[in-house]
Parts: C-alpha cells; structure tokens; sequence
C-alpha cells in the first residue's frame, strides 16, 4: 500500500546528542514536509522540500536540519542545539498543488533522557 | 492563508450527524477549505476539501456557505471511533506546496 512511513515510533536523545528521524514515501509526491506537536498544540512546520536537493524553512527550524537526496526519503535531523527537543514529529508529503491533500505518517515522539 | 475559528470542543451521541462548524470569514477566492483530524497520538488523517461546492465522500461532507466565509463537517453518522480533534484548515490555491496551518482545533467527543 502506497504510504509515509516514519521511523522509529519512540526515540530517546541523551543531552548534547543529535538524533535523526527517519520519513520515506511511495506515493511519488513532490515535496515533504516536518511539522513539531506539542502537547495540546496545533502542528508547527519546521521544514518542508518541493523536490529534490531544495528545501526551504519553516516557522521553527532552528536546532533542526534535513536532507532531501532521494524523492521518496526526507530526513530530520534534531541538533543538540535544539533546546526543547521533547516533542511528537510528524511527516507529511502531497503534490504540488493545494488542491490535493497532504498524507501524514503515523508519528514519531522524542523524550529526552 | 486565511485564519480558522472553531469551537475548542463539542459531543455527539453515538449513531446521530456531528456536525463541525468553522468560520473562515477572510478567506480568499482561491482558498481550498481542508478538513483533518487527529485522534490521539497518531498522525491526522484527511477528511474531506473543498473550494466552492459542497462535497461528500465515504466519510463526511463538507457544506460550504455561499460566500465561503464558514463552512461545516458533517460525519453522518457518528461512531465511538470518531472521537478526535478535527481541524479546519484554509491553504491557498494550485501552484503552491506551502504549509498547512493547524489551529487548536475542535475537539469531538462521540458518546456511547
């Protein structure tokens, strides 16, 4: 079945580590998208990419960095320079159009030990 | 994108239409209305969009006013499953893959 697949479903990140969360799609779309929820909050982009080798801040992308090499993988790393990295990272990708939808992976949520 | 207003929570009765308003009063005329939802700890799920004509599909409809300016998520016939956040969502029109900005949201409580 066509998807978003993130991994790994729980991580935990020791202070002054980076740690880097996986995203892969097969639904052969254009961009990507990283979003941060936190607890009772709305979802905050943190980064998204429209196609390969470009991608383009968000709101909140300081303390994080990504990588789009492939059409179908969208990596994010959280730097140790991120302070509050304690949250649920959820990925997304769609077409380029807005009037086709985002699909968003079931999630991953990060602790700090 | 134009900015979302919906009530932070609302009940439904088991087996009876949940009905989801959202006033969206600045959206622009090449504005698409999306709807989401999030049960717990689990990533949203679309719903339904639209930009002017009311839709329907396996799960909802959508009934836009016509001067666009609210509109209501309708779940027909509501299930103990339904019990999520649902957002409503405005994101401008073809040529842009830009965001999707999430509100607070309304939180629907299906009760038995």
């Amino acid at each position: 079945d066509g998807g978003i697949t993130q991994s790994p479903k729980y991580l935990f990140r020791k202070e002054g580590q980076n740690v880097t969360l996986s995203c892969e799609q097969n639904l052969n779309h254009d961009a990507m998208y990283w979003y941060r929820q936190d607890p009772g909050q709305g979802l905050r982009l943190i980064y998204y990419s429209q196609i390969v080798n470009d991608f383009q801040k968000g709101d909140i992308a300081e303390g994080y960095s990504v990588s789009r090499e492939k059409k179908e993988s969208f990596p994010l790393t959280v730097t140790s320079a991120q302070k509050n990295p304690t949250a649920f990272y959820l990925c997304a990708s769609s077409t380029d159009r807005a009037s086709q939808p985002q699909h968003f992976g079931d999630g991953t949520r990060l602790s700090i030990l | 994108d134009a900015k979302t207003t919906q009530p932070p929570s609302m009940d439904c009765a088991e087996g009876r239409a949940a009905n989801l308003p959202c006033n969206h009063s600045t959206i622009s005329g090449n504005e698409y209305v999306y709807w989401y939802r999030q049960i717990h700890s689990q990533g949203p799920q679309y719903i339904i969009h639209g930009l002017k004509n009311n839709e329907t599909n396996e799960m909802a409809s959508l009934i836009i006013t016509e001067d666009r300016k609210s509109s209501t998520l309708i779940l027909p016939h509501a299930t103990l499953r339904d019990t999520a956040v649902y957002y409503c969502i405005v994101r401008v029109a073809p040529g842009s893959a830009r965001q999707l900005t999430f509100g607070s949201g309304t939180q629907l409580t299906v009760l038995p």
